[in-house]
């Protein structure tokens, strides 16, 4: 059972910016833990997209931000291109454990 | 190259038991922390077990009691045993290598294995 609720899909044209929000409480996200995003392709195994709310490992495209804020958090996708048609899951720490958002598709028009 | 690969999934009967193997390369599981990820068929990413490099361990509570985090440092490989297994264990299991920040994160990820559970 998740404790970080993620809308269950969005879509954006092509070109298009999309939003995905994740919402804690404050036993995770509001206590001060770090939000972590991760991208998961159709088939293959997740990738690590942004980590501690708004930092991107090397290699990921600068269209991709984060944010945080109270007990939520969210990600930014800008200029919306077809191969970023995927599961997005957010991820943060409660009372020992870590814990992901129930995920959502982005689907590109 | 550093990358991580997991093996021993596969199909078993419920109540029994499997042994899955996460070989890394390319850096050290001993000083890193280390966990498995799960993903059932068409569902969301479930976290399962944790391991810091100083040898503590985490579980998710439907493991507990069941499913065992290990690390064999001379070979540079982790490890789940997994005992008593249910139908609702069947899953992708991912291993992954963790970084900490106010909380820890995944910044690794294995291609993952299958485990079937099913009479």
């Amino acid at each position: 059972q998740s404790v970080l609720t993620q809308p269950p899909s969005v879509s954006g044209a092509p070109g298009q910016r999309v939003t995905i929000s994740c919402t804690g409480s404050s036993s995770n996200i509001g206590a001060g833990y770090d939000v972590h995003w991760y991208q998961q392709l159709p088939g293959i195994a997740p990738k690590l997209l942004i980590y501690a709310n708004s930092n991107r490992p090397s290699g990921v495209p600068d269209r991709f931000s984060g944010s945080k804020s109270g007990t939520s958090a969210s990600l930014a996708i800008t200029g919306l291109q077809a191969e970023d048609e995927a599961d997005y899951y957010c991820q943060s720490y409660d009372s020992s454990l870590g814990v992901f958002g129930t995920g959502t598709k982005v689907t590109v028009l | 190259e550093v990358q991580l690969v997991e093996s021993g999934g596969g199909l078993i009967q419920p109540g029994g038991s499997l042994r899955l193997s996460c070989a890394a390369s390319g850096f050290s599981v001993s000083s890193n922390y280390m966990g498995w990820v799960r993903q059932a068929p068409g569902k969301g990413l479930e976290w399962v077990s944790v391991i810091y490099s100083n040898g503590n361990t985490h579980y998710t509570d439907s493991v507990k009691g069941r499913f065992t985090i290990s690390r064999d440092n001379s070979k540079n490989t982790l490890y789940l045993q997994m005992n008593s297994l249910k139908v609702e264990d069947t899953a992708a299991y991912y291993c992954a290598r963790v970084q900490y920040s106010a909380g820890w994160y995944f910044d690794l990820w294995g291609r993952g294995t299958l485990v079937t559970v099913s009479s």
